[in-house]
């Protein structure tokens, strides 16, 4: 079984809704990521947290909030999409004794 | 601040030549890098990293890379290129400092493998 886990792996959906992005994570790591990724950009951060009660914006955190509800699970919420939303989302895990990040496999989303 | 430029938005080989992707970063502090790569419909999976102990990395599947400090590079290499081995391919950055929490990604080298 994967490590990191993404629910849904596709959606689409209208502009106004309300969506939420599920992330998983069997590691036991303590910090969690949200990105986005745009066709020809690199990741960029949204939103990161470094355990339940410590959550923090990145990068490009407008139009997004996110959930920490245990140290295994980190959701993604956008409260009313738009259509510069469309991208593809991924989390990741770290260990707070290492630099390195463990990615989930992403969700495709798609905003009409 | 730090930034990573990669230089190739894509390359392409022959199956069995030689690779090389050129990635160039800047970081005010002593840098952790490391190259990521996509599969199609594929999450990231690491390849390598450094961070700041021997100079020549060695990664999976015959990828390595070099950490130049004057040059302020990091280029990734593979002797002999396999069909598998197409993919988008991104250098990332971060500062070595475990209080700064952003990674830095290139915008990606798409690598294609001619039969």
């Amino acid at each position: 079984d994967a490590d990191v886990t993404q629910t849904p792996r596709n959606r689409i959906t209208k502009t106004g809704k309300r969506i939420m992005l599920e992330c998983s994570q069997t590691k036991g790591h303590d910090r969690m990521y949200w990105y986005r990724q745009d066709p020809g950009l690199g990741l960029q951060l949204i939103y990161y947290s470094f355990d339940v009660k410590d959550i923090n914006k990145g990068e490009i955190s407008d139009g997004y909030s996110v959930s920490r509800q245990a140290q295994a699970k980190f959701s993604l919420s956008l409260e009313s999409a738009i259509p510069n939303q469309t991208a593809l989302y991924f989390c990741a895990t770290r260990s707070g004794g290492s630099n390195e990040q463990f990615f989930g496999p992403g969700t495709r989303l798609t905003v009409l | 601040a730090q930034s990573v430029t990669q230089l190739d938005s894509h390359v392409s080989v022959s199956e069995g030549t030689p690779v090389l992707l050129r990635c160039n970063y800047s970081s005010s502090y002593s840098p952790s890098l490391f190259w990521y790569v996509q599969h199609p419909n594929k999450g990231l999976q690491l390849l390598l990293k450094y961070t700041s102990a021997a100079t020549l990395v060695k990664g999976i599947n015959g990828f390595e890379a070099e950490f130049k400090k004057s040059e302020t590079s990091f280029h990734l290499t593979k002797p002999s290129a396999h069909m598998s081995d197409a993919a988008e391919y991104f250098c990332v950055v971060s500062d070595l400092d475990f209080g700064n929490e952003k990674l830095t990604f290139g915008t990606g080298t798409r690598l294609t493998i001619i039969p």
